[in-house]
């Protein structure tokens, strides 16, 4: 099992420019998160799917959007990146409300100048 | 906001002692989890303890769970250096009825050789 796959590792954008993290996993996982992780800060929680077709917005939802078309894929755009922007971000899935723990992807560290 | 607050914020100890990370949290929880974080690398889930339950252990680490007074502590025994990382707790409260983690900031272990 590949678990949680990010891509890409890094990035560096231009302020104004769009992009999509993207985030797949391989193990029928229903829940699926982003976060991001800036110093300091811990990780707060941008966008989550309790399913296909179902998303809703964390703490810090604002620059960015999420869809869920199938179970594996969790796509995060950012629309017009800003500095703001920069961090490290994290997909993370679980299976459900079995409280069985979260599986996170290796990040993507994105730089926004 | 951040749910969970670690504390303490830093620990330095040497090989084959114990080490003892707290967390405090604000809200009820359906449960607490605990991560690890390496430098640069994606979160590993460790340990899960459920609202109901006081105690639990995994191989090295020992959790508890103090509800009362919205708290939980993990102690590592006799530490590695390759324990040397930083630990996070994570609260899951199923807010709506879907489980989403909020998590602290983290305490940065180094164990010494």
């Amino acid at each position: 099992n590949a678990g949680v796959t990010q891509t890409p590792k890094f990035q560096v954008l231009k302020t104004g420019q769009s992009m999509t993290l993207q985030c797949a996993q391989d193990m029928n996982h229903e829940y699926m998160s982003w976060y991001r992780q800036d110093p300091g800060m811990g990780l707060r929680l941008i966008h989550y799917s309790v399913g296909a077709g179902i998303t809703d917005q964390g703490e810090v939802p604002n620059g960015y959007n999420v869809s869920r078309s199938t179970t594996e894929d969790f796509p995060l755009r950012l629309l017009s990146a800003a500095p703001s922007q920069t961090s490290v971000y994290f997909c993370a899935s679980t299976p459900g409300l079995g409280g069985l723990g979260y599986t996170f992807g290796s990040g993507t560290r994105l730089t926004v100048v | 906001s951040q749910q969970g607050e670690e504390d303490p914020q830093a620990l330095s100890i040497q090989e084959g002692e114990n080490a003892t990370m707290n967390c405090s949290y604000k809200t009820s929880i359906n449960n607490l989890q605990w991560y690890r974080q390496n430098s640069g690398r994606g979160l590993v889930h460790l340990i899960l303890i459920r609202s109901n339950e006081r105690e639990k252990h995994s191989g090295r680490l020992r959790v508890t769970l103090d509800t009362s007074k919205k708290s939980s502590s993990l102690l590592i025994t006799a530490s590695r250096a390759a324990d040397t990382a930083s630990y996070f707790c994570a609260t899951d409260a199923w807010d709506s009825g879907y489980s989403t983690l909020t998590f602290g900031k983290g305490t940065m272990l180094l164990v010494s050789p």
